[in-house]
């Protein structure tokens, strides 16, 4: 089985830096994926790591280190339209991708 | 790529009756995925289907559930007698797996059991 866990909810102020970690345990894991979603919306990809170390893509970057079953997320130069859901998800090992999703980190930017 | 399509967008229904949804992926995309999603949760993965067959379902997909995808390209996701712990948003998603890894989720169906 898979059990995620992530922090419910954090705050930071526009401008800022703000880093949230994910941490796993896993039966199988064949990739991490971090998604974006807004109040009421559908989740949107944000990134993908499979091996060990940074993937940067702007404004976000996210790290994985799988021999400690962790990994963050970290979103630089933060705007109010940040503010969302940021959901850690885990593939298994199995052909089929499917996701296990932890519950979301609610992320607040502030003026 | 008009993206994944869902309908209808919010469903209310009264308990015990059966309601069915719909779900649209991106044309090229031969692996689609049926999660539920709470309040306060991520989405929790219901079924998947690569082409028209059925490979996987979770244990949360009672004998109510049922879920089709007749010709590889539309699915329905049935549920039947319907109960108040059905409340949930139901989000499909889809990806192409012979090149990507990511899952293109649609807008999902908000259901309410009342």
């Amino acid at each position: 089985g898979q059990n995620i866990d992530q922090p419910t909810e954090m705050t930071a102020t526009e401008g800022a830096i703000v880093q949230i970690n994910c941490t796993y345990q896993t039966s199988g894991f064949n990739g991490l994926f971090w998604y974006q979603q807004h109040a009421g919306e559908a989740p949107t990809f944000l990134s993908y790591n499979v091996l060990d170390g940074l993937e940067e893509k702007g404004r976000f970057s996210s790290f994985l280190s799988r021999s400690k079953g962790y990994s963050y997320l970290l979103l630089k130069e933060l705007q109010m339209k940040d503010s969302a859901s940021y959901l850690c998800a885990v593939r298994d090992r199995g052909g089929y991708s499917t996701l296990t999703f932890g519950k979301g980190t609610m992320l607040l930017v502030s003026p | 790529d008009t993206g994944v399509s869902q309908d209808p967008r919010h469903k209310i229904t009264k308990r015990g009756q059966n309601v069915t949804f719909r779900c649209d992926p991106i044309s090229e995309h031969n692996r689609l995925y049926w999660y539920r999603q709470t309040l306060g949760q991520g989405p929790e993965f219901l079924t998947y289907f690569q082409n028209e067959a059925q490979l996987e379902k979770s244990r949360l997909l009672s004998d109510r559930f049922s879920a089709e995808r007749p010709k590889g390209s539309f699915s329905t996701l049935e549920i039947q007698r319907t109960e108040q712990g059905d409340s949930a948003m139901y989000l499909c998603a889809s990806s192409d797996g012979l090149v990507g890894y990511e899952q293109y989720f649609g807008p999902g169906t908000r259901l309410t059991v009342t």
